[in-house]
């Protein structure tokens, strides 16, 4: 099973709501990834996490809070966002991140579009 | 400082054509690998090919190959005979070795359109 899913594929919500992105891959990737991506622009890397433990946030807003369970799940909780934060949400996985591996390619999920109204 | 630089917003062939996406990197690492994604209108980025920086040879994968000149730091993505599938985004990335505990760094991309 080399897939990344994501769910919803879709998104609306207010600015008031709580909601939350799902990704899941069962590849025994150690390494999970958060993209914010707007249209016709690269992704921008928001979180990582390697061995379930938080590695990397790029100064990301607090009504973004990443959630890791276990190795196969990557959630992605959002609270009070901003018009501003309608994307594609991308997420991706690699094998390890620490490692000096030669071949780490990021698979990534189909992503889900978000809109904040 | 930019690291990856895709020169070329938009680019159009013709079907069966070959067509040449440019990308340049800056690295004082070593160590480092190259990825090429594709992203259709869908959103799904797609996995193309990988160069690594000790790697003798240009890496192929299927009509895909990469023209990579490690001199120049350019790792350019050549499609052989286009097909109307292929029209999408082209990201070219990179990953230094030496910085363990990094994700990709992306281009800006290139927004390739094939036409019949």
């Amino acid at each position: 099973d080399t897939e990344v899913t994501q769910t919803p594929k879709h998104l609306v919500m207010g600015m008031t709501n709580k909601k939350s992105l799902k990704c899941e891959q069962h590849m025994g990737h150690r390494a999970m990834y958060w993209y914010k991506q707007k249209a016709k622009k690269p992704p921008e890397l928001m979180f990582v996490y390697s061995y379930e433990k938080l590695s990397i946030n790029e100064s990301v807003p607090s009504r973004f809070s990443p959630e890791c369970p276990n190795s196969s799940l990557l959630n992605l909780h959002l609270h009070a966002l901003q018009p501003e934060d309608s994307a594609l949400y991308l997420c991706a996985s690699s094998q390890d991140l620490r490692q000096r591996v030669r071949w780490n390619e990021q698979f990534f999920g189909p992503g889900t579009r978000l809109t904040v109204l | 400082a930019q690291k990856i630089t895709q020169t070329q917003p938009g680019m159009f062939v013709q079907e069966k054509e070959a067509v040449t996406l440019d990308c340049t990197y800056d690295t004082s690492d070593p160590s480092y690998g190259l990825f090429w994604y594709k992203q259709p209108s869908s959103g799904e980025m797609i996995f193309l090919i990988y160069q690594g920086s000790y790697d003798q040879q240009n890496a192929t994968e299927g009509r895909y190959s990469l023209n990579f000149q490690k001199a120049r730091k350019s790792a350019n993505l050549v499609i052989s005979a286009s097909q109307l599938g292929d029209s999408a985004m082209y990201f070219c990335a990179m990953r230094e070795y030496n910085q363990a505990g990094t994700a990709l760094i992306f281009g800006k991309g290139t927004t390739l359109s094939v036409s019949s």
